[in-house]
């Protein structure tokens, strides 16, 4: 079965760095595009980035030029490095994966279960 | 870049009723516009792809519709478990963007 497990948030403080990973399993990872989406404490989810199965990246005119979606197909893992972190960065974020194997970025079809970000002084 | 807007951004209805929720695209999207469930603390869930589309395994009183820039989803007919906020949010190229949400309770 499909398994998506986010780690690697924390507290950090404004323009400080920090880099998310998620492991993947039960699927062949190096086939599918992946996405970050993010949720503010008791806000909507907002999408942040996609990478496609062959490493085209895409990103929300939010986090452009400050956050950086790759992958590790040996590793089975996507990351999201994230530097000149604001305040307004602080959520939970989740990876999720693309519908579709080999495909050009569509909709998540599996979640994981997030890890928060907390961006304060 | 696409915008996206739902209405209402929240309802309370009573239990059997029927519920609309609108999403609306800026520009044209065609059909690719999906729904998700989203259960407070819980993660996301699909409902609905190809703006009309069940996943499998959602109950059938969730239906879409629409195609271009006026979407709908509809409950026709509300249960306890349907407590939720529902997001749409359109794929037919990046940005992903999300709808704001509309929660939905019970009156």
């Amino acid at each position: 079965q499909v398994q998506l497990v986010e780690s690697g948030g924390g507290v950090v403080q404004p323009g400080r760095s920090l880099r998310l990973s998620c492991a993947a399993s039960g699927f062949t990872f190096s086939s599918y595009g992946m996405h970050w989406v993010r949720q503010a404490p008791g806000k909507g989810l907002e999408w942040v980035a996609f990478i496609r199965y062959d490493g085209s990246k895409y990103y929300a005119d939010s986090v452009k030029g400050r956050f950086t979606i790759s992958r590790d197909n040996a590793k089975n893992t996507l990351y999201l490095q994230m530097d000149s972190l604001r305040v307004e960065d602080t959520a939970l974020f989740y990876c999720a994966r693309d519908r579709y194997d080999y495909g050009s970025g569509s909709y998540c079809d599996f979640w994981g279960q997030g890890t928060l970000v907390t961006v304060s002084s | 870049d696409i915008q996206m807007t739902q209405s209402p951004s929240s309802l309370s209805a009573s239990l059997g009723d029927r519920v609309t929720i609108t999403c609306r695209a800026s520009q044209g999207i065609a059909n690719y516009l999906v729904w998700y469930q989203q259960k407070p603390g819980k993660v996301p869930k699909l409902l609905i792809y190809a703006a009309s589309t069940l996943q499998s395994g959602v109950p059938s009183r969730f239906s879409g519709s629409g195609s271009g820039t006026d979407f709908t989803l509809t409950i026709t007919s509300l249960q306890p478990e349907d407590v939720a906020t529902y997001y749409c949010q359109k794929y037919n190229s990046a940005p992903f963007t999300f709808g704001p949400g509309t929660k939905v309770d019970i009156k």
